[in-house]
């Protein structure tokens, strides 16, 4: 079975400054789909970013990138010019390209603070 | 991508009740999938319900305390039968996307529910 594994429970930064969260995930398949998801406290699960195994190129969404070393099996997140509005939940979560086996399956989350 | 109408947002419940929750999806889905997280944790799949058939549970829940309906492709139920406090969590439900390159999961807003 695939496991996810972040290994900051909670990372703090700058207003306007980078930060990166940690992603590592445990698989036998070669190929999947990584996903970040933000929570704010309002508990909505918002889409941060996405990637395809199969995809060398890592994805960005504008002040959001990736860095995915797939042979590490590593899946970090990196956060440019931080908000105020970035403070929230990140959970990093993996879904085996597999029919029948199109569940997420997720790390146990990294709160992040941002610090004004 | 799809939008999840989910119902209710909270509720508190007396111990030894049941209480089921609605999803409701503004587009045809195949796959729907009910979520537990609990306080301060990550999220964990209880289920994942396809119309037209039986829910498939995950090890360590069961049919009779969280039992699921489908009856079409865009709804879906669950409830949290004979509860107790450790049933305390927030329940989400979510969809997979219909095309998997373009989109991410979608999920309802959660159900905060406390067992009192």
């Amino acid at each position: 079975a695939q496991t996810v594994t972040q290994s900051q429970p909670e990372m703090s930064v700058q207003e306007a400054e980078t930060v990166t969260l940690s992603c590592t995930y445990d698989t036998s398949e070669s190929d999947y789909y990584l996903f970040w998801y933000k929570q704010p406290p309002s508990r909505q699960m918002i889409l941060v970013i996405r990637q395809e195994a199969y995809k060398q190129q890592n994805a960005t969404e504008n002040r959001f990138s990736v860095n995915f070393q797939k042979a590490a099996k590593s899946f970090s997140l990196k956060i440019s010019d931080s908000q105020l509005g970035d403070a929230a939940m990140y959970f990093c979560a993996y879904r085996s390209p597999n029919f029948g086996n199109e569940k997420l399956t997720f790390g146990t989350g990294t709160r992040l603070t941002i610090i004004p | 991508s799809a939008v999840i109408s989910q119902k209710p947002s909270r509720d508190i419940c007396q111990r030894g009740t049941s209480l089921t929750i609605q999803c409701q999806v503004d587009s045809q889905v195949t796959m729907m999938f009910w979520y537990r997280q609990q306080p301060g944790q990550s999220l964990t799949l209880i289920a994942t319900a396809n119309q037209g058939s039986e829910a498939t549970y995950e090890s360590g829940f069961v049919i009779d305390k969280f039992p699921i309906s489908r009856p079409n492709l865009t709804f879906s139920t669950l409830t949290v039968s004979n509860m107790s406090p450790e049933d305390s969590s927030i329940y989400l439900c979510s969809v997979e996307p219909m095309l998997i390159t373009n989109y991410g999961y979608t999920f309802g807003s959660g159900t905060r529910l406390t067992v009192v």
